[in-house]
């Protein structure tokens, strides 16, 4: 079935150093992918986006990459801080779906100092 | 803006009672999202609506779920009975069609225990 994945549960990363998380999405209708960040006790906050016509897009100190072709999207974050820690979702929506959004199982991110 | 107020942040019930979750969205939204996260299943939509009209309501587990939106700032999720497997975080989300895309702003949830 259709359906947006995560790749690894967990990752550990040193302070300081790149994380990259991934993401694996089914549908090629899918044109428009988020990431969201949820701190423990909290709701999803939104990071970054990006739509389907675009392959890379950058923030402060996260981007986003999109691969069509194998239908894989990753979020890099710059220098990790221990704010960084928590669980990163991938979600997706494809045309006509109402602003709805399907959401990947989650990262957990760990930042070790 | 507030964003998305949702009450109470905590609820504690015992199985077989009325529990009734609620939700303020940003104003001027007009799409308004109930999700259910577990550490089994994630994140569910479970209903949503557009100008305070019920869209999609196939996420809805079973008969005792309902949700209504009486108005543009209000909505309610009400489960009745409850049962422990409803045990859950429960979050509303907001999002407006007039923006270029479909991010969602969240609350901060519900925790709720059915003992």
């Amino acid at each position: 079935g259709e359906s947006v994945g995560l790749h690894l549960p967990t990752l550990s990363v040193q302070e300081g150093d790149n994380s990259i998380i991934n993401c694996a999405y089914s549908n090629s209708a899918s044109d428009y992918f988020i990431w969201y960040k949820q701190e423990s006790g909290k709701g999803p906050q939104f990071i970054i986006d990006i739509r389907s016509n675009m392959d890379k897009r950058q923030g402060q100190r996260v981007t986003v990459l999109l691969n069509k072709t194998v239908k894989h999207l990753s979020l890099q974050i710059a220098a990790t801080q221990p704010g960084d820690s928590a669980v990163y979702f991938c979600a997706e929506s494809r045309p006509g779906g109402g602003n709805k959004l399907t959401f990947g199982t989650g990262t957990q991110l760990k930042v070790e100092l | 803006d507030a964003g998305v107020i949702q009450s109470p942040r905590h609820e504690v019930t015992e199985m077989g009672q009325e529990v009734t979750l609620r939700c303020k969205p940003i104003s001027g939204h007009d799409y308004l999202f109930w999700y259910r996260q577990t550490m089994m299943r994630g994140l569910e939509l479970l209903i949503y609506f557009n100008n305070n009209v019920p869209i999609d309501d196939s996420g809805m587990p079973e008969d005792r779920f309902s949700a209504k939106m009486p108005n543009a700032s209000f909505s309610t999720l009400k489960i009745q009975p409850s049962e422990p497997r409803d045990s859950a975080v429960y979050f509303c989300a907001s999002s407006s069609q007039g923006s270029t895309n479909e991010k969602l702003f969240f609350g901060s949830g519900t925790q709720l225990s059915v003992l």
